[in-house]
């Protein structure tokens, strides 16, 4: 079963910042937080990944709380093409049998104009 | 394109038949994962590589279903006697040679439909 539970769906208007919540509350402290999307009938995108600190690329940031029990992955200025499912995972950040990553049904994010 | 590349993108099989998808990983890539997604779920892991070696397979790759990866390059995929319950898309992904780095590529998938 996945570790993390995700809102069903969200809307987010064009241009605006898009907040994607994720809690992951039995996290361990070894288990790294991965962010994917899937654009519809494609295969999932690798976004972004932390372990404890806030990290921030090309396409997105992701803030992690204090605690490690939840993150959020926020896309700055959001367009029509981040229309997506957005999964939110933790694995170990080692080869370990039975670790892989473990989908959930994600976020539906409707991006609208 | 160095992107992960599956062939077929789209197969329609009789139940019954064998079908075999073909996964082409990015060229430095070690590791190479396959998933399953049905409509309206999230991919669920089947079984990964690291090189030639299979290493772990899902207790979802039933007696039916074999993967191999011959020289730790591309990878197959086969399924034999096909059920109506196979259709689904067939996904693979395969990630860096790093020993600290675990993110997964995917390819596009394989669209399988038994009728």
């Amino acid at each position: 079963d996945a570790k993390t539970t995700q809102p069903t769906s969200m809307d987010c208007a064009e241009g605006r910042a898009a907040n994607l919540p994720c809690n992951h509350s039995t996290i361990s402290g070894n288990e790294y937080v991965y962010w994917y999307r899937q654009i519809h009938s494609q295969g999932p995108q690798y976004i972004i990944h932390g372990l404890k600190n806030n990290e921030t690329n090309e396409m997105a940031s992701l803030i992690i709380t204090e605690d490690r029990k939840s993150s959020t992955l926020i896309l700055p200025h959001a367009t029509l093409r981040d229309t997506a499912v957005y999964y939110c995972i933790v694995r170990v950040g080692y080869d370990n049998y039975g670790q892989n990553f473990v989908f959930g049904p994600g976020t539906r994010l409707s991006v609208l104009p | 394109d160095t992107g992960v590349s599956q062939d077929p993108r789209h197969k329609i099989t009789k139940r019954g038949q064998n079908v075999t998808f073909r996964c082409d990983p990015i060229s430095e890539h070690n590791r190479l994962y396959w998933y399953r997604q049905t409509l309206g779920q999230g991919p669920e892991f089947l079984t990964y590589f690291q090189n030639e070696a299979q290493l772990e397979k899902s207790r979802l790759l039933s007696d039916r279903f074999s993967a191999e990866r011959p020289k730790g390059s591309f990878s197959t995929l086969e399924i034999q006697r096909t059920e109506q319950g196979d259709s689904a898309m067939y996904l693979c992904a395969s990630s860096p040679r790093s020993a600290s780095s675990y993110e997964q590529y995917f390819g596009p998938g394989t669209r399988l439909t038994v009728t």
